[in-house]
C-alpha cells in the first residue's frame, strides 16, 4: 500500500517562507501523479490551493507555489499570515479514479 | 458560482442506512465527474467514490472499504448527486463532502460537508 508522507508539523515566523513537502513510499514523486494541495482549518471544509504540481486554483494569491522538489512535492508559502494557519494536505492520483492523501501538515505562524 | 451543500448525516445505529445529498448550482452535475471525500473526527481526508460525468459514461467507482454498501447516483433533474449508505460501521462516522473532480485528477470545488455518526 502506497503511504504518502508529510511533516506532522512546521512552524513559520510572520512574513517568512516555508516549504512544506510530501513524499511517496513507492519511490520519487513525479508531475505523473499530478499531486495537488488542500488546506483546511478545523471546522472548515477543505480549499483546493494547488493541482497539477504548480496550477494555482482560482483565487488563491501567487504567495502560494507548488513544485517538485528533487523527489517529493513541495508547497512553498512566502509572506506568511496569520490566517495562513491550518492543515495542508497533498494528494497524488495513481490513476484509474484513486487517490492517496497526506495525514496532513499542521502549519502555525508564530 | 459554483456551489454545493450537503445534507442528510446524522446519528446512525451501526448496521443502519443514511442517503446524503449534495445539491449543486452554478453548474450542471451532468457534465462533470464527482467524488465523495470523507473525514472522520480528527483524522486527514479520504475518497471513497466517483461518479463521471454523464459524457463519460455515468459510471461509478468505489474504494474496496464501501465497495458493495455504498452506493452513488445522481439525479440530473434536480441537479443533486447523492450517496446511499447502507451496513453502516463506526468507522463510517465522519464528516463527508461532495467535490467536484477536475482534470486531472483533483478536487476541485468543495461542499461543506455533512456529519454522520454511526453509534449504538
Amino acid at each position: 500500500q502506497t503511504v504518502v508522507t508529510q511533516e506532522p508539523s512546521f512552524s513559520v515566523s510572520p512574513g517568512g517562507t516555508v516549504t512544506l513537502t510530501c513524499g511517496l513510499s513507492s519511490g520519487s514523486v513525479s508531475i505523473t501523479y499530478y499531486p495537488s494541495w488542500y488546506r483546511q482549518t478545523p471546522g472548515q471544509a477543505p480549499r483546493t490551493l494547488i493541482y497539477n504540481t504548480t496550477t494555482r486554483s482560482s483565487g488563491v494569491p501567487d504567495r502560494f507555489s507548488g513544485s517538485i522538489l528533487g523527489n517529493k512535492a513541495a508547497l512553498t508559502i512566502t509572506g506568511a499570515q496569520a490566517d495562513d494557519e491550518s492543515k495542508y494536505y497533498c494528494v497524488f492520483y495513481m490513476g484509474s479514479g484513486n487517490w492517496v492523501f497526506g495525514g496532513g501538515t499542521k502549519l502555525t505562524v508564530l | 458560482e459554483v456551489h454545493l451543500v450537503e445534507s442528510g448525516g446524522g446519528l446512525i445505529k451501526p448496521g443502519g442506512s443514511l442517503r446524503l445529498s449534495c445539491s449543486a448550482s452554478g453548474f450542471s452535475l451532468t457534465n462533470v465527474w464527482m467524488s465523495w471525500v470523507r473525514q472522520a473526527p480528527g483524522k486527514g481526508l479520504e475518497s471513497f467514490g466517483l461518479i463521471k460525468s454523464k459524457f463519460a459514461g455515468g459510471t461509478t467507482q468505489y474504494a474496496a472499504f464501501v465497495k458493495g454498501r455504498f452506493t452513488i447516483s445522481r439525479d440530473d433533474s434536480k441537479n443533486t448527486l447523492y450517496l446511499q449508505m447502507d451496513s453502516l460501521e463506526t468507522e463510517d462516522s465522519g464528516v463527508y463532502y461532495c467535490s467536484i473532480l477536475g482534470n486531472p485528477g483533483y478536487f476541485d470545488s468543495w461542499g461543506q460537508g455533512t456529519l454522520v455518526t454511526v453509534s449504538s
